[in-house]
């Protein structure tokens, strides 16, 4: 019965590299959700993905971010060309189906040099 | 543009003491509003609240929502030094598709 399972758990990058970042979601869940909370702030949506597609990108930014969720194997959002302000706690959630609560994650923090 | 906002930001109370948390909102097609606690790690599940005037309860947590007043508020009675944590209230919403809307939390301390 293991929960959402995200790792790492904490990412140090340099600016200018790449960032991935891996969510498996709860056995038999097959709505994944991304969040990002900046400190002292609130969750804020980035993507909603089920398997094989891309549901609603609408809080993700438009350069350099990406995420998908394969037929096989865990989520990944990905970070291209890393800046300061990438650093944050990413969230990742999932649920068996888009109307029932979702199941946080414990995060990976990434921080940036 | 749609917004969660709670209050208060911060309390620190005694063991024993009761607390009430708030959460307002203001969204278009509302579809559910849910309550997190959130200590160092994952975001933990408490509520979800559809229906208005219906009281949920767990142990020593209700929750209650008002759609008229858009608001909701979570109680904590015998409040324990476990109970220190951030209390997050996410509203789903519809844009575009239903996503939550996330308040920026009300960080609770409980002393011994």
């Amino acid at each position: 019965n293991a929960g959402v399972m995200q790792n790492p758990r904490h990412l140090v990058r340099r600016r200018g590299q790449e960032a991935r970042l891996r969510c498996s979601p709860v056995k038999g869940h097959s709505h994944v959700y991304w969040y990002r909370q900046l400190p002292e702030e609130g969750l804020k949506f980035m993507v909603y993905l089920q398997k094989e597609n891309i549901i609603d990108e609408s809080g993700m930014p438009k350069e350099r971010f990406s995420a998908e969720f394969p037929k096989e194997g865990p989520s990944i959002l990905r970070i291209q060309q890393v800046v300061r302000g990438d650093s944050a706690a990413y969230f990742c959630a999932s649920s068996p189906t888009g109307n029932q609560p979702q199941h946080f994650g414990d995060g990976t923090r990434l921080s940036i040099l | 543009e749609d917004k969660v906002v709670q209050s208060p930001l911060s309390l620190v109370v005694h063991e024993g003491d009761t607390v009430t948390l708030n959460c307002s909102y203001e969204v278009t097609n509302f579809r559910s509003l849910l309550w997190y606690k959130q200590e160092k790690k994952a975001p933990t599940f408490l509520f979800m609240l559809t229906s208005s005037g219906i009281e949920k309860k767990s142990g020593r947590l209700s929750s209650i929502l008002d759609k008229k007043e858009l608001f909701s508020i979570l109680n904590i009675t015998a409040t324990q030094t476990g109970d220190s944590a951030i209390y997050l209230c996410a509203v789903e919403a519809l844009g575009g598709t239903y996503k939550y809307i996330f308040g920026t939390g009300t960080r609770l301390k409980v002393l011994a």
